[in-house]
């Protein structure tokens, strides 16, 4: 069974730490995204990425082949970061994305 | 501006009515997706359309219907037949159709439907 997997599924900091959220999956794949979702529901496209790292701003997304793992990680962690994260994976030859249940993060001031 | 845009934010329906949900893009995409989501749980595939007058079901079809008779429209019908339709409804498009090369997917706003 093709499965995504994020953890942790809620965390908790004070603003400015580094976090770091992690996705895993189970077989290989073609791409991966990352996913913000704020309270009011929208989604926004953070990362797509296939080998290696994006960086973009504050947002640092790496993905090791491998070990079929995504860490996403935010530097200098802001309120406005609060949100729920989202991994998603395309396996080769798929058109449809395969979703985590995403990770809820609350960043206090 | 470019975007997606669904309508209405929130739907309320009595249960037993069928209730369409919009979905336009003017991006020129050539995909749309429609998903659902559930609290504590991923989004899932309901449809997907890789251009127009051609559809297919994703993972979770019962119960939904769709058409893609212009490439900025992809209307979904929540039916009388889909047991739990109280959800929030996620439209998003995508600039490839094709499987060789993967774009990212950009999302609508969303709309909460509620079955009283």
């Amino acid at each position: 069974k093709n499965e995504v997997e994020q953890s942790p599924q809620n965390l908790t900091a004070q603003e400015g730490e580094f976090i770091t959220i992690n996705c895993s999956y189970s077989v290989g794949i073609s791409a991966l995204h990352w996913l913000q979702q704020h309270p009011g529901g929208g989604i926004v496209s953070l990362f797509m990425l296939s080998s290696g790292k994006k960086k973009h701003g504050r947002l640092i997304a790496t993905i090791n082949i491998q070990e079929k793992h995504s860490s996403l990680h935010i530097t200098a962690s802001h309120p406005r970061d609060s949100a729920v994260y989202i991994c998603a994976v395309r396996w080769g030859g798929s058109e449809k994305l395969v979703f985590g249940k995403g990770m809820k993060l609350t960043v206090n001031p | 501006d470019g975007g997606i845009t669904q309508s209405p934010k929130y739907l309320f329906r009595k249960e037993g009515q069928n209730v369409t949900l919009s979905c336009e893009q003017n991006l020129n995409h050539d995909a749309m997706y429609w998903y659902r989501q559930d609290p504590g749980q991923g989004l899932r595939l309901i449809y997907y359309s890789q251009i127009v007058n051609d559809f297919q079901k994703g993972d979770i079809a019962e119960g939904y219907s769709v058409s893609r008779e212009k490439k900025e429209s992809f209307p979904l019908t929540v039916t009388s037949a889909q047991k739990n339709p109280t959800a929030f409804y996620l439209c998003a498009s995508s600039s490839q159709r094709g499987v060789e090369t993967y774009n990212e997917q950009f999302f609508g706003p969303g709309t909460r439907l509620t079955v009283l």
